[in-house]
């Protein structure tokens, strides 16, 4: 069974603070995506990181590839409490007829 | 944009009746899944269609069935409900191919007293 362990589970920090949070597996994957869901909604696309090494940013939102696509990154700079959610990594394998895994999930609170 | 919808958005049931769940997804994608969201538990899949005309289990479909009646249309059916199935249920569609990202739906709350 392919996994994607994240952690931590849960984070609340105040508003301001920097914060990271992780995806990592035993496999390796071609593509890896995270994505954020807010209460009371579904989860929404936030970016793809393809390559290894890759590093992509979303304003305060920095997302890198791991060099082996194992694992993967999420920092965020100066967290506001817009951040407040649910942050899912999924991984894609190479083969376009295998589904995407998803993490368990990184549960994020910003204090005001 | 409608993108992927879900209805009903609340449903409240009683043990042993049954109900079905509708997505609709108006971006011509052809994989469509049926995902159950759990505290502690992530997304898990209960079903899932790679292309119309075909469905497949996913990791936790015992007690549900679905239905690929077109390729934007997907139902899932719960056919004798049970307290062990109350959940928030997600639809979700990817383009071309399985492994692209997906889009979902903003949810089914489900109660089953």
């Amino acid at each position: 069974t392919q996994l994607l362990e994240q952690s931590p589970q849960f984070l609340s920090i105040q508003e301001g603070e920097n914060l990271t949070v992780y995806c990592n597996s035993s496999s390796v994957f071609s593509s890896l995506q995270w994505y954020r869901q807010e209460p009371g909604e579904g989860p929404v696309l936030l970016v793809t990181v393809v390559t290894g090494g890759e590093v992509k940013k979303l304003k305060r939102l920095t997302f890198q590839f791991g060099d082996a696509r194992k694992d993967s990154s999420l920092h965020i700079t100066a967290a506001q409490p817009g951040d407040t959610g649910l942050y899912l990594c999924a991984g894609a394998k190479q083969n376009r007829d295998d589904k995407i895994i998803f993490g368990k999930g990184t549960r994020l609170h910003i204090l005001p | 944009n409608a993108g992927v919808t879900q209805t009903p958005k609340f449903q409240v049931l009683k043990t042993g009746q049954s109900m079905t769940l509708q997505c609709a997804q108006d971006m011509n994608h052809n994989s469509m899944y049926w995902y159950r969201q759990d505290p502690g538990m992530g997304l898990r899949l209960i079903y899932y269609s790679a292309s119309e005309g075909t469905t497949d289990k996913g990791e936790v479909p015992n007690g549900y069935n679905v239905s690929r009646l077109n390729k934007r249309e997907f139902s899932l059916r719960l056919e004798s409900a049970a307290p062990s199935q109350t959940s928030v249920y997600f639809c979700a569609s990817a383009g071309i191919n399985s492994n692209q990202p997906q889009h979902f739906g903003d949810g089914t709350r489900l109660s089953i007293l």
